[in-house]
């Protein structure tokens, strides 16, 4: 079974500043996929990034990048220079295979991120 | 990118009601997912909606409370029966798409609350 653990359940961050949110993961399958996803407070769910176990680089998407660590199990958001509507939940999710979302996903238990301007 | 519709988009119910979910996709995809996210948890997949046969439910969750319908490759509803307080939660209809990396697209879910 896959499990995705986010241990920081809320962060406070100056705008401007980068803000790494940490999501570790676990599974036995060789083939997986990792996203983020944010929902602000409207509760619409926003697809920011994805990272494949076999890519070799981290992934990126304007201001958003992955930290990806695969030896640890560990794929972090970072948000570069955070803005006032960076402010939501972020979740870490996992798909089953490196072919992307369209299994399902499995998803952490988000960490709220609150930018102070 | 997929527009997912869903209706309702919030509703009050009354305990021991049921309460269908309608989600409404703007293209033809082959599986559609349907998740519950308790207030301030994180999702939960309830169910897989595959057109054509049955749907494949998460442990946890069974047919006769979540039944779901799955008519045509645009179309698919939940049913939350015989609700409970418990039962209120945000539910979200998303599908996948196995062209680019193959993210969930979400609708913008139904806010339920049972009194």
């Amino acid at each position: 079974a896959q499990k995705i653990t986010q241990t920081q359940p809320g962060m406070f961050v100056q705008e401007k500043e980068a803000v790494t949110l940490d999501c570790t993961y676990d599974t036995s399958d060789p083939s997986y996929g990792l996203f983020w996803y944010k929902q602000p407070s409207s509760g619409e769910m926003i697809f920011l990034i994805y990272q494949g176990s076999y890519d070799q680089q981290n992934a990126t998407e304007g201001r958003y990048s992955l930290n990806f660590q695969k030896a640890r199990k560990s794929a972090n958001l970072v948000i570069s220079a955070s803005q006032l509507g960076d402010s939501a939940m972020y979740f870490c999710a996992m798909s089953p295979s490196s072919g992307g979302g369209a299994d399902g996903l499995t998803f952490g238990k988000g960490t709220h991120l609150i930018i102070q301007p | 990118s997929a527009v997912i519709s869903q209706k309702p988009s919030r509703d009050i119910c009354q305990r021991g009601t049921s309460l269908t979910i309608q989600c409404q996709v703007d293209s033809q995809v082959t599986m559609m997912f349907w998740y519950r996210q308790q207030p301030g948890q994180s999702l939960t997949l309830i169910a897989t909606a595959n057109q054509g046969s049955e749907a494949t439910y998460e442990s946890g969750f069974v047919i006769d409370k979540f039944p779901i319908s799955r008519p045509n490759l645009t179309f698919s509803t939940l049913t939350v029966s015989n609700m409970s307080p418990e039962d209120s939660s945000i539910y979200l209809c998303s599908v996948g798409d196995r062209r680019g990396v193959g993210e969930l697209f979400f609708g913008e879910g139904s806010r339920l609350t049972v009194l």
